[in-house]
């Protein structure tokens, strides 16, 4: 069964970095286009970047542009979302989520990782 | 880009059934979207496909009590015979070129 367990969430200050990644089993991760997604706390959800099945293509919200890095090792069926300069408005739970078959929705979610940004 | 509007709340009896309606903002009517369910404190769990013409296609393990449909640029999510466990939250999502959106969710709260 498709498995996306996430980690590298903690606390960091404004300004900072981190790095979170999230792994994943039970399909061939290198023919899905991924997602990371977040949710604030007690907001609902809000796309974040997508990344097509070869990383040929990136895309990001225009609230992480520039910030934000997702990139991925598929010889280790992993994602990867870089943080930098981050605000505390990134605060939120961050889930990796894989697309479905073709030009599609998302269709299996992970667990989610929290992100808190705060001095 | 595509808006998708939900209701923020709605509720309705144990046993009886719910419409929850996601709409698609204008020029966008004919958009397919997706249905995501998010009970208290778990992460999202995706429900179905719902495409212009109402046909939809669930996901793994999803009950039959879940059903879509669709009239102009309204997606609609059917639950029928409401269990406690159907209390959650439910986004619409949808995507254009490059930027996926969701709507704000709907509050679905089990009398």
């Amino acid at each position: 069964q498709v498995q996306l367990v996430e980690s590298g969430g903690g606390v960091v200050q404004p300004g900072g970095s981190l790095r979170l990644s999230c792994a994943a089993s039970g399909f061939t991760f290198s023919s899905y286009g991924m997602h990371w997604v977040r949710q604030a706390p007690g907001k609902g959800l809000e796309w974040v970047a997508f990344i097509r099945y070869d990383g040929s293509n990136k895309y990001y919200a225009d609230s992480v542009k520039g910030r934000f890095t997702i990139s991925r090792d598929n010889s280790k069926n992993t994602l990867y979302l870089q943080m930098n300069s981050l605000r505390a408005e990134d605060t939120a739970v961050y889930y990796c989520a894989k697309r479905g078959v073709g030009a599609t929705s998302i269709d299996y979610w992970g667990q989610g990782t929290l992100v808190t940004v705060s001095s | 880009q595509p808006v998708l509007t939900q209701s923020s709340s709605a509720s309705a009896s144990l046993g009886s059934s719910v419409k929850l309606t996601c709409t698609l903002s204008s020029g966008h009517s004919s958009y397919i979207i997706a249905w995501h369910q998010q009970q208290p404190g778990k992460a999202p769990r995706y429900l179905m496909k719902l495409e212009g013409s109402g046909s939809y296609n669930k996901g793994s393990g999803v009950p039959d009590r879940f059903s879509g449909s669709s009239s102009g640029a309204d997606r609609y999510l059917t639950i029928s015979n409401l269990q406690s466990e159907d209390e959650a939250d439910y986004y619409c999502e949808t995507w254009d070129s490059n930027t996926w959106v969701f709507g704000g969710g709907t509050k679905l709260t089990v009398l």
